[in-house]
């Protein structure tokens, strides 16, 4: 069945660090991805998506490209801030169940100063 | 707009007690969803709704938990009897459900402690 395997965290940076948090799919048909964001003490909330190849997605300064030749959508970061520190989850979309998302078990990220 | 509204935020019981989760989704979106998150298992799905009626519960652990929404505005999620394996937080998130993908909102969560 379909699945998202992230990276395991928890992963540690300093202020300005370049990130990477990886993440991969095994699903049929074309689905779209996201990357979902959760900061201490709140739920999720969407912070990217992309929904067909070589699509692009950003926003706060974070970008993931839809790579379907490796099954990837990694999500990266140029400089990273202690308000990144937060756990990220990749998820997917099945083609033709465009309502349920397909979870990774996230990421934890910390960013010292 | 509110956002998504859980009630109760923490929730403490004994074990064999009944819980009731309340969930209030954005106005205007007919698709909800609700959500278990603990260290072991991460994020998982328990059940959603579509304009009111249970697409998929396939996630629902077993008989003690259920779910209804008895319109487009409320939602519960009741567990009988509820054990400390229980002790998650649970999510309600809603979304407008058209013919592309729409960004699912989640609530705050309530933390239950089932001792």
């Amino acid at each position: 069945g379909d699945s998202v395997t992230q990276m395991e965290g928890p992963v540690t940076l300093s202020e300005e660090a370049f990130l990477t948090i990886n993440c991969t799919y095994t699903a049929t048909g074309y689905p779209s991805l996201f990357w979902y964001v959760q900061y201490p003490g709140e739920g999720l909330q969407l912070l990217l998506k992309a929904t067909k190849a070589d699509d692009k997605g950003s926003n706060k300064g974070f970008e993931a490209t839809y790579r379907k030749e490796t099954t990837s959508f990694h999500l990266e970061k140029g400089s990273v801030q202690v308000s990144d520190s937060a756990v990220y989850f990749c998820a997917l979309s099945r083609a033709g169940n465009n309502r349920k998302l397909i979870w990774g078990l996230g990421t934890s990220l910390a960013v010292n100063p | 707009d509110a956002g998504v509204i859980q009630s109760p935020r923490h929730e403490v019981t004994e074990m064999g007690q009944e819980v009731t989760l309340r969930c209030k989704p954005i106005s205007g979106h007919n698709s909800l969803f609700w959500y278990r998150q603990t260290m072991m298992r991460g994020l998982e799905l328990l059940i959603y709704f579509n304009n009111n009626v249970p697409i998929d519960d396939s996630g629902m652990p077993e008989d003690r938990f259920s779910a209804k929404m008895p319109n487009a505005s409320f939602s519960t999620l009741k567990i009988q009897p509820s054990e400390p394996r229980d002790s998650a937080v649970y999510f309600c998130a809603s979304s407008f459900g058209g013919r592309d993908y729409n960004e699912q909102f989640f609530g705050p969560g309530t933390r239950l402690t089932v001792l």
